[in-house]
């Protein structure tokens, strides 16, 4: 079956600029999860959604970022007036349920801020 | 809160030696703990899992972990490395929850196999 898919693969925008970066995760996998990866920091957990609820908001590393995810499937990562900090490889991954469950993650979205 | 110690950024070692990459979590719960492997311009998988049970974990392609409880630690080793173990190496843990789970990564370790 598929596997968790991100769209778009490359993103490259200007300073200021708003971006939407997607997840599709896997068909079933009620758990979706958003993490940052730079360069030296590793993986930075951003959000996670269980169903379409998100119980922990606290990695958002400001209030220019938000995310939903609706039908408990598709979720969006918005980040609002791009500052060249933001740049990074977004990746989402999705999982069955909670409690150890493996996580299944997807290519990521590679975004540039000029 | 919940943390992960990955010492090492880059361990580089020869092709057939073996290898311990180390990984130390801090948490006042009891917790599960992750090795997830990123080979070059590729997505993060599952390496192998500690949830309960045998401290001792295998996993695929010959790897394997303890955990420690009484060290906080859970160490990823290999008797002989491979070329294609050329990876980054990355060491999670997760509180098991009370409601639900938030998976701590590490910093990652690049292991470099050379020939």
């Amino acid at each position: 079956g598929a596997g968790v898919s991100q769209s778009p693969s490359n993103k490259v925008t200007e300073k200021g600029k708003d971006v939407e970066l997607r997840c599709d995760p896997i068909s079933g996998h009620t758990a979706l999860y958003w993490y940052r990866q730079s360069l030296g920091q590793g993986l930075e957990f951003l959000i996670y959604f269980q169903g379409n609820s998100a119980p922990d908001k606290s990695g958002l590393p400001s209030d220019r970022f938000s995310a939903e995810r609706t039908g408990g499937s598709v979720s969006t990562l918005t980040i609002q007036r791009t500052q060249q900090e933001d740049s990074a490889v977004y990746l989402c991954a999705s999982s069955l349920a909670l409690g150890g469950a493996e996580q299944f993650f997807g290519p990521g979205t590679r975004l540039t801020v000029l | 809160a919940q943390s992960v110690t990955q010492l090492d950024s880059q361990v580089p070692v020869f092709e057939e030696a073996p290898v311990e990459l180390r990984c130390n979590y801090s948490s006042s719960v009891s917790v599960y703990l992750f090795w997830y492997v990123q080979y070059p311009n590729q997505g993060l998988q599952l390496l192998l899992k500690y949830l309960s049970g045998s401290t001792l974990v295998k996993g695929i392609n010959g790897f394997e972990a303890e955990f420690n409880k009484s060290q906080t630690s859970f160490h990823l080793r290999k008797p002989s490395v491979h070329i294609s173990d050329t990876a980054e190496y990355f060491c999670a843990v997760s509180d098991i929850p009370g409601g639900y789970q938030k998976v701590t990564f590490g910093t990652g370790t690049k292991l470099q196999v050379i020939p």
